[in-house]
């Protein structure tokens, strides 16, 4: 019931489309919703985060879609760069917790 | 400003040996935590700490010590290293507020032979 479940594991994309990396969950306790940005060599970095009372987030070319219901929120990448190619994360947390369960992680390649 | 600085940033060990890894923060925060990261395992974390002094075990604790004598400082031990203790480890930390993101370090590469 901690697990958030993340696919796909790679996305090869061209220049211009639009990755979309989905996370599923089980523990409706969470309540915070981030995305985690890592480039090779580096440590992840936040990209985005959502909250459970929206059901869409937008920041400049990426947006978090969430579907309460479902238990389910995606990470769409609008007209995508070679400077995006990265691994991304989902991840889930409990108000209070301050601790956050991963996704698996997908890897992103833009072909440009 | 530094960030969260990790030492050191490759390390290979022989099965057997200890080490310690070396997590330092400059931004004041009260949370750190010690994650590592596998090849389609995503992150786990290992034990975090909420305060000087404190420390907790997380998801995949056995195998490894932490000690938070300082508050800037957070350090992850090794005593008897296993071939599957081979990962990239990052630290973390983060302020106590709620839904305060996480800022890593760039990771240590360890690999035990």
């Amino acid at each position: 019931q901690q697990q958030v479940k993340q696919s796909p594991q790679s996305l090869i994309v061209q220049k211009g489309g639009i990755p979309i990396i989905n996370c599923a969950y089980e523990n409706t306790a969470f309540d915070y919703f981030p995305w985690y940005q890592q480039f090779p060599g580096k440590g992840p970095a936040l990209l985005i985060a959502i909250r459970p009372d929206v059901s869409e987030k937008k920041e400049g070319r990426f947006t978090i879609s969430f579907n309460k219901s479902a238990k389910q929120f995606s990470l769409h990448i609008m007209d995508s760069q070679p400077g995006d190619s990265a691994t991304y994360f989902c991840a889930a947390s409990r108000g209070g917790t301050y601790k956050y369960i991963f996704g698996t992680g997908t890897r992103l390649k833009v072909l440009a | 400003n530094a960030g969260v600085t990790q030492t050191p940033k490759f390390r290979v060990l022989k099965t057997g040996q200890s080490m310690t890894l070396l997590c330092a923060q400059d931004m004041n925060h009260e949370y750190m935590y010690w994650y590592r990261q596998d090849p389609g395992m995503g992150l786990r974390l290992i034990h975090y700490s909420v305060g000087e002094g404190t420390t907790a075990k997380g998801e995949v604790p056995d195998g490894y010590n932490v000690s938070r004598l300082k508050k800037q400082n957070f350090l992850l031990g090794l005593e008897s290293a296993a071939p599957s203790q081979t990962s990239v480890y990052f630290c973390a930390s983060s302020d106590p507020t709620y839904n305060s993101p996480l800022h890593f370090g760039n990771g240590t590469r360890l690999t035990v032979t």
